[in-house]
């Protein structure tokens, strides 16, 4: 079946450590993003890509950053800069400019 | 003022009855619109999207656009205690990006 693919679920962080999440889709989308969610807010843009080795800063990209050496694969590393981390990170793709993104499960990032 | 605004609710309705959830845009020209529903924990789910002015059902939903005064709602008939959720509202304006823009989502409780 054809989805798009967020691991780990959940993913804990140690002060001053980077971490990174996968987000892989089989559905041959061109576009990709990372939303971040905090409780009981809506979804805020961190990056998205439109193209394999391009990409752009969304809202809130300070202490982040991604790669787009892939069109199957998005992954966002959260940066020791990244001060708050803790959210729900939410990866998404959609195959028309003008069309609706399909998300993936979300990974769920704490501080230890 | 907020791009997409939503009211936070919580929305009760008993079962049976008519959800009617609301949002209101900024951009005049956007052009693209989608209704999410977000269970707790989990990642968001395309209900409905809609393009041009009027109503468009699908089942037991029907999302309504309002171009000149700004506004989308979608109507779920039959409310069942399943349809209990968060109801996001998301906007692509006519930029050349692929961007959607959300509200913080309206939670709706259907009381059996």
């Amino acid at each position: 079946d054809g989805g798009i693919t967020q691991s780990p679920k959940y993913l804990f962080r140690k002060e001053g450590q980077n971490v990174t999440l996968s987000c892989e889709q089989n559905l041959n989308h061109d576009a990709m993003y990372w939303y971040r969610q905090d409780p009981g807010q809506g979804l805020r843009l961190i990056y998205y890509s439109q193209i394999v080795n391009d990409f752009q800063k969304g809202d809130i990209a300070e202490g982040y950053s991604v790669s787009r050496e892939k069109k199957e694969s998005f992954p966002l590393t959260v940066t020791s800069a990244q001060k708050n981390p803790t959210a729900f990170y939410l990866c998404a793709s959609n195959r028309d400019p003008g069309g609706p993104q399909h998300f993936g499960d979300g990974t769920r990032l704490s501080i230890l | 003022q907020k791009e997409v605004e939503q009211n936070s609710g919580p929305l009760s309705v008993p079962e049976g009855a008519i959800a009617s959830l609301n949002c209101t845009y900024s951009d005049r020209v956007s052009q693209s619109f989608f209704w999410y529903r977000q269970y707790s924990g989990k990642s968001p789910e395309l209900i409905m999207s809609i393009y041009s002015n009027g109503d468009k059902e699908d089942g037991r939903f029907t999302a309504q656009l309002n171009k000149a005064s700004q506004y989308v709602s979608l109507l779920i008939r039959d409310s069942q205690p399943s349809d209990s959720a968060t109801y996001l509202c998301a906007v692509r304006g006519m930029d050349s990006s692929y961007k959607l823009i959300f509200g913080s989502g309206t939670r709706l409780l259907v009381r059996p």
